[in-house]
């Protein structure tokens, strides 16, 4: 079946470092791809998200990198700051019909003063 | 804060019962899903509605059932609820296909 994984469930930077955060998809066929932030007691937080028809795209502080030939999504963060620790999801949006975002397991990002 | 609300915030219940969950979405969105997470689980895709109708589900057990109202509203109902039904059940929604789902708080439910 489809699935979105996670390469590190864990991830410690120290704050004004950059974080990568690294995400793999199954499904080919997907065209939509979303990264959330989820902190403590709060529902998933959308950051940014890209259509496959980009390789490349910026928000404020944040990129998502889309390499669809190895079917890798990467969320990169500049400057990392304390209230960046959360757990990061990458999602994929299948196709069939619907909205559904696939989510993948997430990974912890801690920084460190 | 993204504009999607749901009540209650916990809930505490002996297995057995049912619950309803209800939700409301962003003004102006017309699909609302339901994804239920656990530790074991991450993030799952319970259901989704549009305008009132059902569009997709997910990973939804019988014993669990939605709806979405004319006002848009839905209500996810838990019954026959056991031990390992105990997770976050997260609301979103979305104005349109293709378009980001925006996630309330979610409810914390316990079952004894």
């Amino acid at each position: 079946g489809e699935s979105v994984g996670l390469h590190l469930p864990t991830l410690s930077v120290q704050e004004g470092d950059n974080s990568i955060i690294n995400c793999a998809y199954s499904n080919s066929a997907s065209d939509y791809f979303i990264w959330y932030k989820q902190e403590s007691g709060k529902g998933p937080q959308f950051i940014i998200d890209i259509r496959s028809n980009m390789d490349k795209r910026q928000g404020q502080r944040v990129t998502v990198l889309l390499n669809k030939t190895v079917k890798h999504l990467s969320l990169q963060i500049a400057a990392t700051q304390p209230g960046d620790s959360a757990v990061y999801f990458c999602a994929e949006v299948g196709t069939g019909g619907g909205n559904k975002l696939t989510f993948g397991t997430g990974t912890q990002l801690k920084v460190e003063l | 804060d993204s504009g999607v609300t749901q009540t209650p915030k916990h809930l505490i219940t002996a297995t057995g019962q049912r619950v309803t969950l209800r939700c409301s979405p962003r003004s102006g969105d017309l699909s609302v899903y339901w994804y239920q997470q656990s530790l074991d689980q991450g993030l799952q895709f319970l259901i989704q509605y549009y305008n009132g109708e059902e569009r997709a589900k997910g990973n939804i057990l019988e014993r669990f059932s939605a709806q979405q109202f004319p006002d848009l509203h839905s209500e996810l109902n838990l019954s026959s609820l056991e031990l390992g039904d105990s997770a976050l059940y997260f609301c979103a929604s979305s104005v349109a296909t293709g378009s980001p789902l925006h996630f309330g708080n979610g409810t914390r439910l316990t079952v004894t």
